[in-house]
């Protein structure tokens, strides 16, 4: 089956500055990589998506990146707020069974 | 869009009790429900796909007779957590796709906090 590495498992950065946050997958049939952020206690929530077709999108501060050859992709967070701290996990999933495995999560702490 | 609503948001019960979870889609219907369980500071770890109207499917290692899966209509699973005990604590999640945006896209429920004495 598929597995879904993420690193790191801690990530502390300073208000404004830059995060990133990068998995690896091993099923090179999966083909959509969604990432979620959840906050203590609540539910994990989208944030942003991409799929096999595109190498890049962006929404406002967040963009995901994903090279296939590779088999990795990443979040990337730029001028981070207090308010970005949360868990994070991405996940890798083969269109049609729509059964995501899931990164073990990041816990980012944006400090301000 | 896309809502999902769990309930209860949190159980406390005896040992050897049995606690039912409820997940609801509330404005589409979905065809696949997915439930995980998550341990504080880790990751989702998936429990069971539910297709409606037919038997759940199981991830390898979680007993179907304790954990009870329903999935009687397009918009509601019930996960039945049978003769509880307190290594069962855990917050249990539910997800669920369907047609509303992308059918690959996972909704998931607020949770159910579920403590077992």
């Amino acid at each position: 089956g598929e597995n879904v590495e993420q690193h790191p498992s801690t990530l502390s950065v300073q208000e404004g500055d830059s995060a990133v946050i990068k998995c690896t997958y091993s099923d090179s049939a999966s083909n959509y990589f969604p990432w979620y952020k959840q906050e203590l206690g609540k539910r994990p929530q989208l944030i942003i998506d991409i799929r096999s077709n595109v190498g890049e999108k962006k929404d406002q501060r967040i963009a995901v990146t994903l090279n296939k050859t590779a088999k990795h992709f990443s979040l990337h967070i730029t001028e981070t707020q207090p308010e970005d701290s949360a868990v994070y996990f991405c996940a890798a999933s083969i269109g049609g069974s729509y059964i995501p495995t899931f990164g073990r999560g990041t816990s980012l702490i944006v400090h301000p | 869009g896309a809502v999902v609503s769990q309930h209860p948001s949190w159980v406390i019960c005896k040992s050897g009790t049995s606690v039912k979870i409820e997940c609801r889609s509330l404005d589409f219907q979905a065809t696949t429900m997915f439930w995980y369980r998550q341990f504080p500071k880790q990751s989702l770890m998936l429990m069971a796909t539910s297709n409606e109207g037919s038997k759940a499917t199981y991830e390898q290692g979680v007993e179907k007779d304790k954990f009870l899966i329903n999935h009687a209509s397009l918009t509601l699973s019930t996960l039945t957590v049978t003769s509880a005990h307190p290594e069962d604590s855990s917050f249990y999640i539910c997800s669920a796709n369907g047609f509303v945006g992308r059918a690959d896209t996972q909704y998931f429920g607020p949770g159910t906090r579920l403590t077992v004495l």
